[in-house]
Formats: C-alpha cells, sequence, structure tokens
C-alpha cells in the first residue's frame, strides 16, 4: 500500500520568503511520481509540479521547486519569494500504480498563508 | 480552451432524493477521474475510466453511488438515494491517459444533503 504523509496542517510566511512545504510518502512500487497541487479558497485543484522516481534532477517550475530525497523518501515542495497569492492548501500526492490501476492517494494537505 | 467543466457547481437536496453530477473532460483526454472531498476523509479516488470503461471503482462507497461514462465527452456520478453524510465536493478530473502525469481538476461540485 501507498501513502502519503503531511505533517504540517498549517504554516505562515512572511511575503518574499522561500517555504517548505513537507512530505513523505511510502511506496513498494520502483517506479512511480509525486505531484504537488493547490487549492485555494475558490477550491479548484491546480497542478503545481512533478517528479518521477528516476528522474536525477529535481523538478522546477517557475518559484516552485521540489526537494526530492529518494532515500529517505521525501518530496518537499519550495516556494520561493512567496506571494500574498500563494495562500492556500497544498496537496502531495503519489501516483498509485497497483494491480493495472492507476489512481493519485493525496495527503492530508497543509494551509499556507502568506504574511504581507 | 475550456478545462474540465461540471454541473452543476452547488446542489442541496433533501435526504433520499437522487442527485445526478455530470462532468465534460477536456477534449483528446482519454482517462477520467471522480473524487470527494471531505474534511474527514480528505480528497479520495472514486473511480476512474480509461477509453470510457471503469478501470477502478473500488472507491465507491456502497451502492447508492453509480457512475457512467457513456461518451468520452461526458460522464455522470449518481447518488440514489442520497444522504447527509453525502455532502462533500465532489471533483472530476481527466488526463491525457491513465498514467500521465497531470490530472486536470474541473471546479467541483459542492453538494449538501439534508
Amino acid at each position: 500500500a501507498q501513502k502519503i504523509t503531511q505533517t504540517q496542517p498549517g504554516m505562515f510566511v512572511q511575503e518574499k520568503e522561500a517555504v517548505t512545504l513537507d512530505c513523505t510518502y511510502d511506496t513498494s512500487d520502483p517506479s512511480y511520481g509525486l505531484f504537488w497541487y493547490k487549492q485555494p479558497s475558490s477550491g479548484e485543484m491546480i497542478f503545481l509540479i512533478y517528479q518521477g522516481s528516476y528522474d536525477q534532477q529535481n523538478a522546477t517550475e517557475g518559484r516552485y521547486s521540489l526537494n526530492f530525497q529518494k532515500a529517505r523518501k521525501s518530496a518537499n515542495l519550495v516556494i520561493s519569494a512567496s506571494q500574498l497569492g500563494d495562500s492556500a492548501m497544498y496537496f502531495c500526492a503519489i501516483l498509485d500504480r497497483m494491480d493495472s490501476s492507476y489512481k493519485l492517494i493525496f495527503g492530508s494537505g497543509t494551509r499556507l498563508l502568506v504574511r504581507p | 480552451d475550456a478545462g474540465v467543466i461540471q454541473s452543476p457547481r452547488h446542489e442541496v437536496t433533501e435526504m433520499g432524493q437522487e442527485v445526478t453530477l455530470r462532468c465534460k473532460p477536456i477534449s483528446g483526454h482519454n482517462s477520467l477521474f471522480w473524487y470527494r472531498q471531505t474534511m474527514m476523509r480528505g480528497l479520495e479516488l472514486l473511480i476512474y475510466f480509461n477509453n470510457n470503461v471503469p478501470i477502478d471503482d473500488s472507491g465507491m462507497p456502497e451502492d447508492r453511488f453509480s457512475a457512467k461514462m457513456p461518451n468520452a465527452s461526458f460522464s455522470t456520478l449518481k447518488i440514489q438515494p442520497s444522504e447527509p453524510r453525502d455532502s462533500a465536493v465532489y471533483f472530476c478530473a481527466s488526463s491525457l491517459h491513465q498514467g500521465a502525469y497531470e490530472q486536470y481538476f474541473g471546479p467541483g461540485t459542492r453538494l449538501t444533503v439534508t
């Protein structure tokens, strides 16, 4: 079975500073993918970034980067130069590929609040 | 380009009534996913289709829930009869194929069963 653990229910960060959101995972699948989604107060789920288990380099997308430490089974999201619009829930997820079925398993989320 | 379209955006119904949620995936996407989000259980997959065929329905809570995908551009999630514990936000998502990196989510349907 796979699972995702996000241990920070809530985080604060000062505008323009960087923040790291933690995510650890557990899987027996040698090939897997890790994802981060953002959910603002309006409710929609927005894809941010993807990391494949065999990718040699950490994924980056603009101000988002993924600190992937395979041996530690962690996939932390780093947001640089925080903006007020970054205030939202952030979900880490792993792609479960068991028994020919593909599905995203989500963590419980971290609520980020950016202070002006 | 239109994203995933869901209707209705909000639904309020009385216990025992039938509820039908609708989804139109992004054109050209072959996989469609139905998720439910609640405070207690978080975001969980209910069922997903690949090329209009249900692949994994292990997340469907009970027989009151059913989902169909009659063609590549339309899917429904039906609850009959509805119960107050079904109150949640229901998301539909689509992807190019079932193992694709990115799933694109619709805006969700907020269901309230009184």
